[in-house]
């Protein structure tokens, strides 16, 4: 069964501070697939970023970063200079290969930037 | 180009009403699902689709059913509501592709209040 745990519940920064948000998952699968999604306060869901099992070669994109790990089953997610736009939940999941593309969700992190 | 659209946004209903949840898309995708969203908790998957006349249960299907009669429409009912039904709803769709590698779209969510 696959699980995801997002141990911090809200974290606030002051505008400019980094902020890492993390998750560990559960998977007995060896092919499977880990998002991060984005709610904002007017409640839609935004896509973020997606890596396969095979890709652990972290990323940076603009003021995002992303540092996946297997050995430890982490997929951290870091916001540098926060602006108070980052201000939602951030959630991540987890996909598995052959299981219709249902996703299993972490409970979030509530990201609340500080001006 | 709409995606996924979820009526109606807003919906107070007294226990024991019954109700339907709508969800259309337009994106020509085979599989849908459905999503519940309480408040510090994540996702949960209620019930998915992979295809017309095929639904399947999720992790909390108890309390609703679904059908699927077109690829576009995947409906929610409630028959019988109880206050712990109470939740954000989110409908989504991700391409005919059973990878685990697709990126769900969702809908705007409904917001129920049983009481």
């Amino acid at each position: 069964a696959q699980k995801v745990t997002q141990a911090q519940t809200e974290i606030s920064v002051v505008e400019k501070e980094d902020v890492t948000l993390d998750c560990v998952y559960e998977t007995r699968d060896t092919t499977y697939y880990l998002f991060w999604y984005k709610q904002p306060p007017s409640g839609e869901l935004v896509f973020l970023i997606r890596r396969n099992s095979f890709d652990e070669q972290n990323e940076i994109s603009g003021r995002y970063s992303w540092n996946f790990q297997k050995s430890t089953s982490s997929f951290n997610f870091t916001i540098t200079a926060s602006q108070v736009v980052d201000s939602a939940v951030y959630f991540c999941a987890l996909s598995e290969a052959g299981g219709n593309n249902r996703l299993a969700f972490g409970k979030g992190n509530q990201v609340v930037v500080i001006p | 180009n709409a995606g996924v659209t979820q009526t109606p946004k807003f919906r107070i209903l007294k226990i024991g009403q019954s109700m339907t949840l709508q969800c259309t898309q337009d994106m020509n995708h085979n599989y849908m699902y459905w999503y519940r969203q309480d408040p510090g908790m994540g996702l949960k998957l209620i019930y998915y689709s992979v295809g017309a006349g095929i639904t399947d249960k999720g992790e909390v299907p108890n309390g609703y059913n679904v059908s699927r009669s077109t690829t576009e429409d995947f409906p929610l009912r409630l028959e019988l509501a109880a206050p712990s039904q109470t939740s954000v709803y989110f409908c989504a769709c991700s391409p005919t592709d059973n990878s685990g590698a697709n990126v769900l779209t969702f809908g705007a969510g409904s917001r129920l209040t049983v009481l």
